[in-house]
């Protein structure tokens, strides 16, 4: 069945620094979004791409989806400590209606101040 | 407020004693799932609703029902819990799933003794 694989699992970096999480699909993604959760809390909708090669920025958040639609990044410039949470992709599932979403194990972010 | 509230947000129980994690919905959405999240493995779709008296499998559909007889309501039923069931719970919505995000209750924390 479709993966949607997430690395790394874990990244701590110290505040300042630049941060990256990779998503791929196993198969080719109609769209694919993007959540976060800060400890304790409930995933909360970050961004949608829908487009082949788009690109498309938040404040210090970049999300891209690859030309394959089968890949995706999230690039955090200058993480702050409210940076701090697990980061997950979701992409519906394929060769089907899009009510199934899959979701990526996640990134979890630590950031030191 | 638009807000997806579940209830109880913590529940402690024994094996067998059936129970229901009710979901609620002020946004008009047709489309309502269940998740569950385990240390490792992430978000996993439990069962999906499509709109009213339309419901379906997801990833991790044993052990588990749900009911779709109003459109703003979405209980999960346990049957008879085991404690494999022990997790937390999340219920989302969306106005339609493929291309809308989902928006995340607080979350059910789940402990089957």
């Amino acid at each position: 069945g479709q993966q949607v694989m997430q690395i790394p699992q874990y990244q701590h970096v110290q505040e300042g620094e630049d941060f990256t999480t990779y998503c791929n699909s196993s198969t080719t993604l109609s769209n694919i979004q993007w959540y976060k959760q800060r400890p304790g809390g409930h995933p909360v909708f970050l961004i949608q791409l829908v487009k082949s090669g788009e690109v498309k920025k938040q404040k210090r958040l970049t999300f891209q989806f690859g030309e394959a639609k089968k890949n995706s990044s999230l690039h955090i410039t200058a993480t702050q400590t409210t940076d701090v949470g697990t980061y997950f992709c979701a992409g519906p599932r394929s060769g089907g209606s899009n009510y199934k979403l899959t979701f990526g194990k996640g990134t979890l972010l630590t950031v030191n101040p | 407020e638009a807000q997806v509230t579940q209830n109880p947000r913590y529940l402690i129980t024994v094996t067998g004693k059936k129970l229901t994690v009710t979901c609620s919905q002020n946004m008009n959405h047709e489309y309502m799932s269940w998740y569950r999240q385990d240390p490792g493995l992430g978000l996993r779709q439990i069962y999906y609703s499509m709109n009213v008296e339309v419901t379906d499998k997801g990833d991790v559909p044993e052990g588990y029902k749900v009911s779709r007889k109003e459109k703003r309501n979405f209980p999960l039923i346990l049957e008879s819990p085991s404690p494999n069931q022990t997790s937390l719970y999340f219920c989302a919505s969306s106005y339609r799933q493929g291309y809308n995000e989902q928006f995340f209750g607080p979350g059910t924390r789940l402990t089957v003794l």
